[in-house]
C-alpha cells in the first residue's frame, strides 16, 4: 500500500550545522509530497510542499525536491537554528481519488546552542 | 492568522465511556478531517467530512467513532465507548477546498487516555 518512511529520530545538532532528514515514499500514481513541522505544544504546520516530479519546495531555509526516480523527498537545510528544535513529518497525498495524508512516523530534531 | 483550535488539549478518562473531542475549523474552510498518532507510530487519517457528511473513512474508522458539526463553527468527533487502544493524539484539521495539493491546516491535538 501507500506509506512513507522517514528516518528515525531523535536527530541531535549544534547550531549552523547541515540538516538532512531522509524521506521515501510507496506510492500507486503521482502524489503530491508535503513536509510538516510541529513545534512543542502547536499543531502541525504545512512548511514546504512539491506537487510534481522535480519540483523543489523551499521555505524558511528548508528544501526539498521531488525525486520521482529514487521515490524520496528528503529535507535539508544548510544551518540550523535552536529555534528549528520541532518535531518533522514527511507525507503525500494521492491527490486524484482522495485528499487523506499519509504521514510517516515524524523525525525530532534537537539543535542545541 | 486563523488557526485550528481543538478542546480539551488532554482528555482522561475510562475504559467504556464516552468522549468527544471538539474542533474549530478555519472559519471559510469547508472540508474538514480528524487524524490521530499512538504514540510512537504514524499519524493516521480516520476521516474526512464535507457539505454534512463523511466523504472518506479509514478502517479504524468504525461503528464506534462518529462525527459531527452541530453547528456553523464546531466540529466533532464522538468515541461512543473508549478502549484502550484509543489512547492517542487526535488532530483536527481543515481546508478550504478538496485537492491533492491543497493545504490541510491543523490544529494542537487532544491528547487522548483511556485507563
Amino acid at each position: 500500500g501507500d506509506s512513507v518512511t522517514q528516518m528515525e529520530g531523535p536527530v541531535t545538532l549544534s547550531e549552523e550545522a547541515f540538516l538532512t532528514i531522509n524521506c521515501t515514499y510507496t506510492a500507486t500514481g503521482y502524489p503530491s509530497l508535503f513536509w510538516y513541522v510541529q513545534y512543542p505544544g502547536e499543531g502541525l504546520q504545512l512548511l514546504l510542499k512539491a506537487t510534481k516530479a522535480d519540483d523543489k519546495g523551499s521555505n524558511k531555509g528548508f528544501e526539498a525536491t521531488y525525486r520521482k526516480e529514487t521515490t524520496s523527498f528528503h529535507l535539508e537545510k544548510g544551518s540550523v537554528q535552536v529555534s528549528d528544535s520541532a518535531v518533522y513529518f514527511c507525507a503525500l497525498s494521492l491527490a486524484y481519488n482522495t485528499d487523506k495524508l499519509i504521514f510517516g512516523t515524524g523525525t525530532r530534531l534537537q539543535v542545541f546552542p | 492568522e486563523p488557526e485550528v483550535t481543538q478542546t480539551p488539549s488532554h482528555q482522561v478518562t475510562q475504559m467504556g465511556q464516552e468522549v468527544i473531542l471538539r474542533c474549530v475549523p478555519i472559519s471559510n474552510h469547508l472540508y474538514f478531517y480528524w487524524y490521530r498518532q499512538i504514540l510512537g507510530q504514524k499519524v493516521e487519517f480516520l476521516v474526512s467530512f464535507y457539505n454534512n457528511e463523511i466523504s472518506e473513512k479509514s478502517e479504524i474508522f468504525d461503528d464506534q467513532f462518529s462525527v459531527e458539526r452541530p453547528d456553523g463553527s464546531n466540529f466533532t468527533l464522538k468515541i461512543r465507548s473508549t478502549k484502550l487502544e484509543d489512547s492517542a493524539m487526535y488532530f483536527c484539521a481543515s481546508s478550504e477546498r478538496t485537492s491533492g495539493t491543497d493545504t490541510q491546516y491543523f490544529g494542537p491535538g487532544t491528547r487522548l487516555t483511556v485507563l
